[in-house]
């Protein structure tokens, strides 16, 4: 079945440091790649999404780039800020849109 | 973007008692809403994938007659966690999407049993 697989956290950086969290599925067929954001106390947000290989998604500086030869979609920001603290998941959408989520990678970023 | 809200953003209830959790898109008509649980410090698990005038799609493992699930209408979901106990307390979150577009998440609910 589908699977997402991210590095186990906590990633803990100074401020504007570079950030890459690593994130790599397994998954039939041509699924939708998301990263999703939750700050403390409350749900997820959609943070960006690639429907393609090689799309490449972007929001609020953080980008990521669906690559289908290495089935991976990592997840960076050139230079965090201490409000980019927050858990990140990735997550793969397959027929129907049916998410599949890792298991969250937890960002601590100190001034 | 799309907003999703649920109602209570907290709960705590006694053992035995049940629970309801409403969860609305507020500027779209939801086609299909999910309801998740999620663990302290884990990922999410999704738990019933319901589709508006339809009975709901429950995950393997998962309670049918503990957790049920309504979808009512096009904006409106609600998870009614009934004889709660306090291996139920956790964190449940709704999401919802029109036809096959992106999902959008709620802000979640915290519950817990006494």
């Amino acid at each position: 079945g589908d699977s997402v697989t991210q590095m186990e956290g906590p990633v803990t950086l100074s401020e504007e440091a570079f950030l890459t969290i690593n994130c790599t599925y397994t998954a039939t067929g041509y699924p939708s790649l998301f990263w999703y954001v939750q700050y403390p106390g409350e749900g997820l947000q959609l943070l960006l999404k690639a429907t393609k290989a090689d799309d490449k998604g972007s929001n609020k500086g953080f980008e990521a780039t669906y690559r289908k030869e290495t089935t991976s979609f990592h997840l960076e920001k050139g230079s965090v800020q201490v409000s980019d603290s927050a858990v990140y998941f990735c997550a793969l959408g397959s027929a129907g849109n049916m998410l599949t989520f890792g298991g969250g990678t937890r960002l601590m970023v100190k001034p | 973007g799309a907003v999703v809200s649920q109602h209570p953003s907290w709960v705590i209830c006694k053992s035995g008692t049940s629970v309801k959790i409403e969860c609305r898109s507020l500027d779209f008509q939801a086609t299909t809403m999910f309801w998740y649980r999620q663990f302290p410090k884990q990922s999410l698990m999704l738990m019933a994938t319901s589709n508006e005038g339809s009975k709901a799609t429950y995950e393997q493992g998962v309670e049918k007659d503990k957790f049920l699930i309504n979808h009512a209408s096009l904006t409106l979901s609600t998870l009614t966690v009934t004889s709660a106990h306090p291996e139920d307390s956790s964190f449940y979150i709704c999401s919802a999407r029109w036809g096959q577009e992106t999902q959008y998440f709620g802000p979640g609910t915290r519950l817990l049993v006494l």
